[in-house]
């Protein structure tokens, strides 16, 4: 049983609208990433949000982009205005007992 | 800065031939060090992993030795499957907790 859940598995959405990823943990974790592989390329670090704040974020994690957790479960990451470049493959991670748990992404195709 | 540096792909192999995906860091602490897989459609599975200097890393057939001497933490098997084909990623992380640097990811293909 995975540690980690994302939906959805795969959205297609228009250049300039919002989209909304989740990832959804079984236990009650508290520390998270988000990173995003554009095809074909490598894994690159978005955030790591722990406890309800921001603790790092790369120079990729512009304004566009936002985390939250909004209800102590669920825990989002929000595209603004999406651009043609943001099509990727967004991973959510957890460390728990001492291993990181990936979620199974979400594939973002930005048209 | 810390880094992973790996072997570029696509690798082609038959089944049973022997696999050696190479593998070298950077670090400036102690890190340890991870073999992800991504199979075809799914997310990053962890594959196995080191955390500390001569220590190996051993699942389904596949392993890695922690070798600070020469920074490496190169992923082999003896005898690869058609299931083995695959896009692997080596990634360090220097403490529990904080964030993981991978490598490019190198994809493999294993034919019958």
């Amino acid at each position: 049983e995975p540690e980690v859940t994302q939906t959805p598995s795969h959205q297609v959405t228009q250049m300039g609208q919002e989209v909304i990823l989740r990832c959804v943990p079984i236990s009650n974790h508290l520390y998270f990433y988000w990173y995003r592989q554009i095809l074909g390329q490598k894994v690159e670090f978005l955030v790591s949000f722990y406890n309800n704040e921001i603790s790092e974020k790369s120079e990729i994690f512009d304004d566009q982009f936002s985390v939250e957790r909004p209800d102590g479960s669920n825990f989002t990451l929000k595209i603004r205005s999406t651009k043609l470049e943001d099509s990727a493959m967004y991973f959510c991670a957890s460390p728990v007992r001492g291993l990181v748990n990936f979620g199974s992404g979400t594939r973002l195709t930005v048209v | 800065g810390d880094s992973v540096t790996q072997m570029e792909g696509p690798v082609t192999l038959s089944e049973e031939a022997f696999l050696t995906i190479n593998c070298t860091y950077t670090a400036t602490g102690y890190p340890s060090l991870f073999w992800y897989v991504q199979y075809p459609g799914e997310g990053l599975q962890l594959l196995l992993k080191a955390t500390k200097a001569d220590d190996k890393g051993s699942n389904k057939g596949f392993e890695a030795t922690y070798r600070k001497e020469t920074t490496s933490f190169h992923l082999e098997k003896g005898s690869v499957q058609v299931s083995d084909s695959a896009v692997y990623f080596c990634a360090l992380s220097i403490d529990t907790g904080n964030q993981f640097y991978f490598g490019t990811g190198t994809s493999l293909t294993v034919i019958p």
